[in-house]
């Protein structure tokens, strides 16, 4: 098991309506990083959260934003939802400078209505 | 535009077997290559990666092989057992562990 903790588990949520997720990263890492999992596909690059700003955005349009805390945890908010967004939600946290490992979360499964 | 091409998406091996997953990529500046694993409502945990200054990288049971000048790279895992039927991504990335881009994954059975 990995330190990186993600609330909740699950969440049904309702078209148009807004939701927020949340991580915990691993003890002593300073970078979060959000993807986007649907059935069957491998992880999207969603952003990526440095010293409480974002650094980096894959091709998610601005109603995905987040915030990253000064003890490096991180909040992914969507608004507007879809049922395209139906999916996994997994953070992973990391060290930004050099290619270290990134360790994931267990993710959010959101399923809208 | 997938960035790195995984194959194949389904396998099936007897346990005692080897398994053999593929990855191709273009993006010469990748120079970080992990595998992960993930099972079913779990976060993809990291199995092993490599860099692109070596050719072969082993820990226990699961190789990666990499060939720099194909832009390839597999995962090789010997005497597969049933406890590793799960899905396999490829991934790969640049200046840091940010921004991985994974392939489509390979759900690996095995049979026992």
């Amino acid at each position: 098991e990995t330190g990186v903790t993600q609330s909740p588990t699950h969440l049904i949520k309702t078209r148009g309506q807004q939701v927020t997720l949340r991580c915990s990263s691993q003890s002593g890492h300073n970078t979060v990083s959000w993807y986007q999992q649907a059935l069957g596909q491998g992880p999207q690059f969603i952003f990526q959260y440095y010293r409480e700003e974002e650094n980096g955005r894959g091709n998610f349009p601005p109603r995905f934003s987040g915030l990253q805390f000064p003890n490096y945890s991180s909040e992914l908010n969507v608004n507007a939802l879809e049922l395209d967004d139906s999916a996994l939600y997994l953070c992973a946290s990391s060290f930004l400078q050099g290619n270290t490992e990134a360790f994931f979360g267990q993710g959010t499964r959101l399923t809208v209505v | 535009q997938q960035q790195v091409k995984q194959s194949p998406q389904s396998l099936i091996v007897q346990k005692g077997g080897i398994s053999i997953i593929n990855c191709a990529y273009e993006n010469t500046a990748f120079d970080y290559f992990p595998w992960y694993q993930q099972f079913p409502g779990k976060g993809p945990a990291l199995l092993i990666a490599i860099r692109p200054d070596v050719s072969e990288k082993k820990e226990g049971r699961f190789t990666i092989s990499f060939n720099k000048s194909a832009k390839q790279f597999s995962l090789h895992i010997m005497d597969s057992q049933p406890g590793d039927s799960a899905t396999y991504f490829c991934a790969a990335n640049w200046g840091g562990a940010n921004n991985l881009f994974f392939g489509t994954g390979t759900r690996l059975t095995v049979i026992p």
